[in-house]
């Protein structure tokens, strides 16, 4: 069974800096892996999605990296905002198009 | 513009009281798909549909049943609700690679 470990589990970082999130899945057989952004008492918004075949995606200050053989993702934040501060999740896409999420990471960025 | 929406966002009943949570998207995608997301562990899958008339159990399926008669809908049932389905529900959507949409959830609390 998939599982989905998100490191840290909480980060406060001052405004301006670059970051990165880490995430980590047991099975490497994926179908793709897409981080999303959880604000208090909100929804879920994605942020990047990154098929099984590529290796990252680019959006704007975020950037995403897949690597299957190590079952590793990373998200890298550039120039930090206090905007940017919510909780992110990694959820890892079986064949059958199910999520497995990790815990996630609680950002905080301090103005 | 294109969502997932859900409602009621917010319920509060009592415990064997029938409910239905609706879920529709506006997106034309195949693939629907009910999540619960409690303190201390995440999101897990509790039913998933691939097209009309298809669905399957997820990761927690006791105690709900879904349907998906149009490929629009998939409203998430609870025959006898009890307090250890209080939780914040969410619905997503997706075809083919394209990220998952998530609806903004639904707070059940039952009494």
């Amino acid at each position: 069974k998939q599982e989905v470990t998100q490191i840290p589990a909480a980060l406060s970082v001052p405004e301006g800096e670059n970051l990165v999130l880490n995430c980590s899945f047991t099975d490497s057989a994926i179908y793709n892996l897409q981080w999303f952004r959880q604000d208090p008492g909100k929804g879920l918004t994605s942020l990047l999605l990154i098929q099984s075949s590529q290796r990252e995606q680019t959006s704007g200050r975020l950037n995403a990296s897949l690597d299957k053989s190590s079952g590793r993702s990373t998200l890298y934040i550039a120039a930090s905002q206090p905007g940017d501060s919510a909780t992110y999740l990694c959820a890892v896409g079986g064949s059958a198009r199910q999520l497995t999420f990790g815990s996630g990471t609680q950002l905080t960025v301090l103005p | 513009e294109a969502q997932v929406t859900q409602n009621p966002r917010y319920l509060i009943t009592v415990t064997g009281k029938k409910l239905t949570v609706t879920c529709s998207q506006n997106m034309n995608h195949e693939y629907m798909s009910w999540y619960r997301q409690d303190p201390g562990l995440g999101l897990r899958q509790i039913y998933y549909s691939m097209n009309v008339e298809v669905t399957d159990k997820g990761d927690v399926p006791e105690g709900y049943k879904v349907s998906r008669k149009e490929k629009r809908n998939f409203p998430l049932i609870l025959e006898s609700p009890s307090p250890n389905q209080t939780s914040l529900y969410f619905c997503a959507s997706t075809s083919g690679g394209q990220p998952q949409h998530f609806g903004d959830g639904t707070r059940l609390s039952i009494l």
